[in-house]
């Protein structure tokens, strides 16, 4: 079946870093992958999204690249901000094992905390 | 101007006890989903409904059931709720049942069982 893999946190960052979130997945189809992202005691938003390969999803200064030939989708931002600090999630949507509707399956979450 | 609600917000009950959970969208979307939520924050999706038809059902106990009463709707019934019920559960919508749509969540319900 599907998974998507997502490095463990939590993440502590200082204001004005770097931020990498790595995500891989497997499919058994061809997924869409998105990013979300989930802060303290909210629903999940959509972040940015990519629906085929070499495609760029870019939203509020974060990045992502779907990569299909290293089945990953790493999160980016070059210079993160307090307000950064939530759970992201990677997700990837693909066929269920009907095969005839599409689902959604997320990776575990990481949590990031910025400091000023 | 909410998207996708979800009432109640939290949810404190006893083991053994019934109880629903409500879900409406205003966003026109054919398709809504339920997801549990751990207390590691993992997501998993428990039903999928498209246009009131159920089409998505994975491996939950039957003491789960859902119900459409029309597209803008899903609610969550519980029956003999145990402690490992215990999870946030979203709501969550999408315009079709597709590989690019993104879905839109509601903001959870906090389910308690002591």
């Amino acid at each position: 079946g599907d998974s998507v893999t997502q490095m463990e946190g939590p993440v502590t960052l200082s204001e004005e870093a770097f931020l990498t979130i790595n995500c891989t997945y497997t499919a058994t189809g061809y997924p869409s992958l998105f990013w979300y992202v989930q802060y303290p005691g909210e629903g999940l938003q959509l972040l940015l999204k990519a629906t085929k390969a070499d495609d760029k999803g870019s939203n509020k200064g974060f990045e992502a690249t779907y990569r299909k030939e290293t089945t990953s989708f790493h999160l980016e931002k070059g210079s993160v901000q307090v307000s950064d600090s939530a759970v992201y999630f990677c997700a990837l949507s693909d066929r269920d094992s009907g095969g005839s509707n599409y689902k959604l399956t997320f990776g575990k979450g990481t949590l990031l905390t910025v400091n000023p | 101007d909410t998207a996708v609600s979800q009432t109640p917000k939290y949810l404190v009950t006893q083991m053994g006890n019934d109880k629903s959970i409500k879900c409406e969208q205003n966003l026109g979307h054919d398709t809504m989903y339920w997801y549990k939520q751990d207390s590691k924050k993992f997501l998993k999706i428990m039903f999928s409904y498209n246009n009131k038809e159920l089409i998505i059902n994975e491996t939950v106990p039957n003491r789960f059931s859902p119900k459409s009463p029309d597209k803008a709707h899903l609610n969550l019934h519980i029956n003999s709720l145990e402690l490992g019920d215990s999870a946030v559960y979203f709501c969550a919508s999408s315009p079709w049942t597709s590989r690019t749509y993104e879905q839109y969540f509601g903001p959870g319900t906090r389910l308690t069982v002591t």
